[in-house]
């Protein structure tokens, strides 16, 4: 099956400054990969995804690049604001079904220093 | 917008009783799934349902088993329970069956075993 390691663990960054989160999967066969944001008591909440055919995409301060041949996605944050901490989760998921559950990388604690 | 809706929110159970989670998906969405998130853990895939079908099955235990409604309601039936199975259960729903359907979640059922 699939294996989703996400690094690093814990991310502190001054407010302003930029935050990078990378992920890299296993299975060659996935080909969607979302991020979710998960703050403290709630579920996560999807921020943006990608699909295997496409190697970057942006929305406003998000963005999110995919190398398939590297077999790695990474998450950036440019200026970066105090409501930006919380839990962020890259996942993938392989191309059997719309039905088929997501394999979640292990967290990155963000901490966003005033 | 509407968003899922689980119930109860809340839930505490003595070892070996039963219990039942509910999840109400966004209207016109058709697909639910199940997860299952330790403290401090990454949401781990349970079991799927498309259009009242199972769809995908993860790392369910065979004491846990679900089904959903023709109204697309889907129900988590846990018997025997164990300490282990403390933890938040999340519901997601998504439209359709395409593999790049985003899948939203809920707010979670915390499930506390004694």
């Amino acid at each position: 099956g699939e294996n989703v390691e996400q690094h690093p663990s814990t991310l502190s960054v001054q407010e302003g400054d930029s935050a990078v989160i990378k992920c890299t999967y296993s299975d060659s066969a996935s080909n969607y990969f979302p991020w979710y944001k998960q703050e403290l008591g709630k579920g996560p909440q999807l921020i943006i995804d990608i699909r295997s055919n496409v190697g970057e995409k942006k929305d406003q301060r998000i963005a999110v690049t995919l190398n398939k041949t590297a077999k790695h996605f990474s998450l950036h944050i440019t200026e970066t604001q105090p409501e930006d901490s919380a839990v962020y989760f890259c996942a993938a998921r392989d191309q059997g079904g719309g039905a088929d559950g997501l394999t979640f990388g292990k967290g990155t604690h963000l901490i966003i220093q005033p | 917008a509407a968003g899922v809706i689980q119930s109860p929110r809340h839930l505490i159970k003595e070892k070996r009783e039963t219990a039942t989670l509910k999840c109400y998906p966004i209207p016109r969405h058709d697909t639910v799934y199940w997860y299952q998130q330790g403290p401090g853990q990454d949401p781990q895939f349970l079991i799927s349902f498309y259009e009242k079908m199972q769809s995908d099955k993860g790392s369910i235990p065979d004491r846990f088993s679900a089904q959903q409604f023709s109204d697309y309601h889907s129900e988590l039936n846990m018997s025997s329970l164990e300490l282990g199975d403390s933890a938040l259960y999340f519901c997601a729903s998504s439209l359709g069956g395409s593999t790049y359907n985003e899948q939203f979640f809920g707010p979670g059922t915390r499930l506390t075993v004694l």
